[in-house]
């Protein structure tokens, strides 16, 4: 069975400053790991994912996460938030190669940007 | 543009009322996906298909069906809602096979069960 966890479920940060958001995976084969990002009233997007190749991943909008095993973790930074980040982030895991979509989602982290 | 379309976006029903909610994809994707969001709950796999007339349940599945005619539309039914089914619905859609893992989602549906 694959499972992620988010440690907090709402993190506050002032604009400008730096964004970690937590993810701790347990997975019984190498998993692939995912950030997705749901703004208000929206469908969830891809923000980035962990597919086995290099362990920093980059993203969309400034956002990177890195893969490290030794720790079970994916944890998610922007080294400088902006006020549109302001939103709710779900890690996922999934088992990769066929059925791979059928993600395991986590309780999500819910980030404000401090003015 | 390709999407994915749910409806209705806003539904209120009472107990024990039969409700389907709408998922239509121009993504022309095989599989297709229901979830459920429920605040400290994150999302949960109700339903899944990996293509036309193959259905598989998900982790919470219980008084929810689906049906899969044909490669655009995978409609969530709730044979006798419940309470407990008052939730946000998430329709989701990705590529054949060997994924990326890439879903894409619908906006929601809001439905709230008295």
């Amino acid at each position: 069975a694959q499972s992620v966890t988010q440690l907090g479920s709402h993190v506050s940060v002032s604009e400008g400053a730096l964004v970690l958001l937590r993810c701790n995976y347990s997975s019984s084969v190498p998993p692939y790991l995912f950030w997705y990002v749901q703004y208000p009233n929206q469908g969830l997007q891809l923000l980035l994912k962990y597919t086995s190749a290099a362990t920093l991943v980059k993203g969309i909008n400034g956002f990177e996460a890195e893969f490290k095993k030794s720790e079970t973790s994916f944890h998610l930074t922007k080294p400088s938030a902006h006020m549109s980040d302001a939103a709710e982030y779900f890690c996922a895991v999934g088992k990769g190669g066929f059925g791979n979509e059928k993600l395991t989602f986590g309780t999500g982290t819910r980030l404000t940007i401090i003015p | 543009d390709a999407e994915i379309t749910q409806s209705p976006r806003h539904k209120i029903t009472e107990t024990g009322r039969q409700v389907t909610l709408a998922c239509h994809q121009t993504w022309n994707h095989n599989n297709m996906f229901w979830y459920r969001q429920d605040l400290g709950h994150g999302l949960r796999l109700i339903h899944y298909s990996y293509g036309v007339q193959d259905t598989n349940k998900g982790e919470v599945s219980d008084g929810y069906s689906v049906s899969r005619s044909n490669t655009e539309d995978l409609p969530l039914t709730l044979e006798s809602a419940a309470s407990s089914q008052t939730s946000v619905y998430f329709c989701a859609s990705s590529g054949a096979g060997w994924g990326t893992g890439e879903l894409f989602f619908g906006e929601g549906s809001r439905l709230t069960v008295l």
